[in-house]
């Protein structure tokens, strides 16, 4: 069964660091998505992409954020100067209709 | 503001003792309304998709159900595989193709052998 998967499944950096997140979305879904879930608290829209363009973005997707599609088959997340708040798990999602998860990427700012 | 309301925080149930978790929704324009089921440090599970007042769905022991302010998810004889985080979500209309998902808290389900 096709799944959407992320890399790394865990990033630890220093607060000012810029990192990428990577996700390789389900092949024939044209929507794309990042969410993050803070230890604790709800899941959380970041922004969606489709059509090589962001679609939607939320209060929390700023500007030290950025998406990309690089190839035909990466997806990734940008985050350029880190913060301690930024620490949190964060979800690729891929649709046609319904929205598929992946297994998330635990980024931890110190 | 929209709002997506759960409820019971946290749930213990025995192993085949039956019970629903409660979504509320305050929100203006719904377009679906989902349920997933999360497990500790793993993304959110893909369960069920509703889209208008009356709609059911069933898979294996759960079924969900919707109506034009709430959702519920029924757990019939459960067992403790079923133990996990379940979670709600809207999609609203926004005139976008490819719009987020609103979760809610979630609620915390535990089936005691």
């Amino acid at each position: 069964e096709p799944e959407v998967t992320q890399t790394p499944s865990h990033q630890v950096t220093q607060m000012g660091q810029e990192v990428i997140l990577r996700c390789v979305p389900i092949s024939n879904h044209l929507y794309f998505y990042w969410y993050r879930q803070i230890l604790g608290q709800k899941v959380e829209f970041l922004v969606s992409f489709y059509n090589n363009e962001i679609s939607e973005k939320s209060e929390i997707f700023d500007d030290q954020f950025s998406v990309e599609r690089p190839d035909g088959s990466n997806f990734t997340l940008k985050i350029r100067s880190t913060k301690l708040e930024d620490s949190a798990m964060y979800f690729c999602a891929s649709s046609e209709v319904q929205q598929y998860f992946g297994p998330g990427t635990r980024l931890t700012v110190t | 503001e929209d709002q997506v309301t759960q409820s019971p925080e946290a749930l213990r149930l025995q192993e085949g003792e039956s019970s629903s978790l409660n979504c509320s929704y305050t929100v203006s324009g719904l377009r679906g309304l989902f349920w997933y089921r999360q497990d500790p440090g793993k993304g959110p599970e893909f369960l069920f998709t509703l889209y208008s007042a009356g709609e059911e769905k069933e898979k294996e022991r759960l079924k969900a159900t919707l109506t034009k302010k709430e959702s519920f998810l029924h757990i019939t004889a459960p067992k403790p595989e079923d133990s996990a985080t379940y979670l709600c979500a809207v999609l609203l209309y926004s005139g976008g193709g490819a719009d987020g998902l609103t979760f809610g808290k979630g609620t915390h389900l535990i089936i005691q052998p």
